[in-house]
C-alpha cells in the first residue's frame, strides 16, 4: 500500500509569508506526527496527533505554528509569518498505534526562507 | 525530561572497518528503537529492543540494549557504502510511552 507522502516536496517562500504543508498518512494510521529536521540533524517534535483526542501540541516552537488534522486523516502544518530560521525539513510520520509504535515517515518537505 | 545523548555526531570511515555508535541516557526507557535516514528520505525503522541485555542482529549490524535499559549501541562489522546515512536512536519514555529522540549520527562508509 502507499506509505506517508508530503506534499509539496520543496517549499521557497519569502520571509513574512505563511506557508502551508501537506501531509497524507497511512490509511488506517491512528497517530500522527510532525517533526522537524535541520540539515542532518535529529529530530524536533512539532505535534502529535492521536485519533480524535487533543493534540499534543507541546513541541510548537511559536504561535506562528499551527496544525491540523481532518477527519483524523489528512493533517495540515502551517507557518504563519515565517522567518529564515524556519528554514529546515519538516517530517510527518504516522503511526498504527501511537506511543511508542513504529513510526512510517514521509519524505519531507524542504523549506527555505528566502 | 528524559534525555538521549547519541555519540559520535559524526563518523567518517573507510569500507571493511567496524564501528560502533552509541545513546545513552540517565533515565530508563521501556523500549529504544534504531532508525536510519538516506538523504532526501524520511528516517526507516530498523529495530527495536525491548529487554534489558538483549542484543538483535540485521545481517552485519548488531543492536544491544544495557542491562539497566538506559543506554543502547549498534556496532556494525565491515562496514559497506552502503551503510552511509544518520542514525537515529529513539527510547520510548517510561512516562507517557511517547518517543524521545537521539540527535542522530551521521555515517559516511568511503569505499
Amino acid at each position: 500500500g502507499a506509505g506517508v507522502s508530503q506534499s509539496p516536496s520543496n517549499k521557497v517562500t519569502e520571509k513574512g509569508k505563511d506557508v502551508e504543508l501537506r501531509c497524507d498518512p497511512i490509511s488506517g494510521h491512528t497517530a500522527l506526527y510532525w517533526y522537524r529536521q535541520s540539515l542532518g540533524q535529529g529530530l524536533e517534535f512539532l505535534i502529535y496527533f492521536q485519533g480524535n483526542s487533543a493534540p499534543d501540541k507541546s513541541g510548537l516552537p511559536s504561535d506562528r505554528f499551527s496544525a491540523e488534522r481532518t477527519g483524523g486523516s489528512v493533517s495540515t502544518l502551517t507557518i504563519q509569518r515565517t522567518q529564515q530560521e524556519d528554514s529546515a525539513v519538516y517530517l510527518c510520520a504516522s503511526s498504527f498505534s501511537g506511543g511508542a509504535g513504529e513510526q512510517y515517515f514521509g519524505p519531507g518537505t524542504r523549506l527555505t526562507v528566502t | 525530561t528524559q534525555l538521549l545523548e547519541q555519540s559520535p555526531q559524526f563518523l567518517s570511515i573507510q569500507e571493511g572497518e567496524n564501528l560502533t555508535v552509541y545513546c545513552n541516557s540517565s533515565s530508563v526507557f521501556s523500549s529504544l528503537q534504531w532508525y536510519r535516514q538516506e538523504p532526501g528520505e524520511g528516517p526507516v525503522l530498523l529495530v527495536t529492543v525491548v529487554t534489558g541485555g538483549e542484543v538483535k542482529k540485521l545481517k552485519r549490524l548488531t543492536f544491544q540494549f544495557g542491562d539497566a535499559r538506559k543506554d543502547s549501541s549498534l556496532h556494525i562489522t565491515a562496514a559497506q557504502p552502503g551503510d552511509t546515512g544518520l542514525y537515529l536512536c529513539a527510547g520510548e519514555a517510561v512516562s507517557n510511552y511517547q518517543l524521545i529522540w537521539g540527535a542522530g549520527t551521521k555515517l559516511i562508509i568511503k569505499p
